[in-house]
């Protein structure tokens, strides 16, 4: 079964520091990843997604995330956090076993920017 | 992508009773979908609503518990019967389209919290 993992609860960092949450994966064939933003009281926004090529893949407000194969992972990155970067973020995963397009989340990781 | 619209937003409820809730797309789209996102979880897939048959619920979820309809392609509404203080979650509904591994747009979300 396909699965990912969000192993940090929380991340703290400075306002102007780079940021990462990770996020490992486990797929049976080739990976179709994704990153969600969930800000408070909101549904989910999109961020980007990995489906093939670049292993850099850019994404909406200036995040990007590293596809690394031999590590299985998915990090998301950001050069420069803002104060507004704060909310909690889901990497997810396309299940093939299911439904078209089903996709399964991580538990998520809090991000906290620091003025 | 989708603008997607949920209704109600947020509701409180009696426990044994009923809530349906909306969920509206501004085009037609393939593939619609139920999620839970319980307090500070991540989300689960209830079921896929499958325009013009029944839908395809996910396991630990059943139809007599969360029926789902799917009039068009761009409408489907999820109720949630008989509720009792476990089902006090976020519930979103989101959409997907055909062609690839494409992602997923998510409406805002209603928040129920079950008395």
């Amino acid at each position: 079964a396909q699965s990912v993992a969000q192993p940090e609860d929380q991340v703290n960092v400075a306002e102007g520091n780079p940021l990462t949450v990770k996020c490992t994966y486990s797929v049976s064939g080739n990976p179709y990843l994704f990153w969600y933003v969930q800000y408070p009281n909101r549904g989910l926004q999109f961020l980007l997604k990995y489906i093939t090529g670049d292993n850099l893949v850019k994404g909406s407000y200036g995040f990007e995330a590293e596809f690394n194969k031999s590590q299985t992972s998915f990090h998301l990155k950001k050069p420069s956090a803002l104060v507004s970067d704060s909310a909690l973020y889901f990497c997810a995963v396309r299940d093939y076993g299911g439904a078209t397009n089903k996709l399964i989340f991580g538990t998520g990781t809090l991000l906290a920017v620091q003025p | 992508s989708a603008v997607i619209s949920q209704k109600p937003s947020r509701d409180i409820c009696q426990r044994g009773t009923s809530l349906t809730i909306q969920c509206q797309v501004d085009s037609q789209v393939t593939m619609m979908f139920w999620y839970r996102q319980q307090p500070g979880q991540s989300l689960t897939l209830i079921a896929t609503a499958n325009q013009g048959s029944e839908a395809t619920y996910e396991s630990g979820f059943v139809i007599d518990k969360f029926p789902i309809s799917r009039p068009n392609l761009t409408f489907s509404t999820l109720t949630v019967s008989n509720m009792s203080p476990e089902d006090s979650s976020i519930y979103l509904c989101s959409v997907g389209f055909a062609g690839g591994p494409n992602e997923q747009f998510f409406g805002p979300g209603t928040r129920l919290t079950v008395l």
